[in-house]
């Protein structure tokens, strides 16, 4: 059974541009939560979809977004990017939710952002 | 504001000598605790669910165990396999996955 894929797995961007990052969950799963990952703060919440819909969201600001497709394929899109945005990013998928703390995670996007 | 401390940051054990590491939280309406274990390079990797206080869960070297205010993750006579980050996290009534930054454990053979 195939593992959550997440592409690109590395990339660098300058500041102000924009980015978008790209998750399969496993099949069947359709849930799929981003985090950001970075040294000092962690892993931080973004947002969560289920079938599609946004289902909750961290605090992060609107610069970050996402959506969810209909065979459960989720993007992220972080626009304007600042340095401080240099980060592992990280995607799950699970069956019902991350409610259930089951997650299941990919290898993580990492950015750089000069 | 629900918050998730882990200590200790870092831990460097020899092989076989077990040791605790401790989560503590504080939280509106505790939905339920996970530990995750993390390689470098690796996304987290789930090990176990928790959900009131005095539950445990074993997995191999691996005991979790819930209080109302802290979690601990025993390991026994570890190897140096079990060298990785250690997460907690909780779920809170707000429903957004909340992390602890983390405990290193080297294990030295």
């Amino acid at each position: 059974k195939a593992g959550v894929t997440q592409t690109p797995r590395y990339l660098i961007k300058t500041r102000g541009q924009q980015v978008t990052l790209s998750c399969s969950p496993i099949s069947g799963h359709r849930s799929v939560s981003w985090y950001q990952q970075t040294p000092g703060q962690g892993l931080q919440f973004l947002f969560e979809y289920f079938s599609e819909t946004q289902r909750n969201k961290g605090n992060f600001p609107g610069r970050f977004s996402g959506r969810q497709f209909s065979n459960s394929r989720s993007e992220m899109n972080v626009s304007t990017l600042e340095l401080g945005d240099s980060a592992l990013y990280l995607c799950a998928s699970s069956l019902v939710g991350s409610k259930t703390g089951e997650l299941f995670f990919g290898e993580g996007s990492r950015l750089t952002v000069l | 504001e629900d918050q998730v401390t882990q200590s200790p940051e870092a831990l460097r054990l020899q092989e076989g000598e077990s040791s605790s590491l401790n989560c503590s939280y504080t939280v509106s309406g505790l939905r339920g605790l996970f530990w995750y274990r993390q390689d470098p390079g690796k996304g987290p990797e789930f090990l176990f669910t928790l959900y009131s206080a005095g539950e445990e869960k074993e997995k191999e070297r691996l005991k979790a165990t819930l209080t109302k205010k802290e979690s601990f993750l025993h390991i026994t006579a570890p190897k140096p396999e079990d060298s990785a980050t250690y997460l907690c996290a909780v779920i809170p009534g707000n429903e957004k996955l909340t992390f602890g930054t983390g405990t290193r454990l080297t294990i030295i053979p």
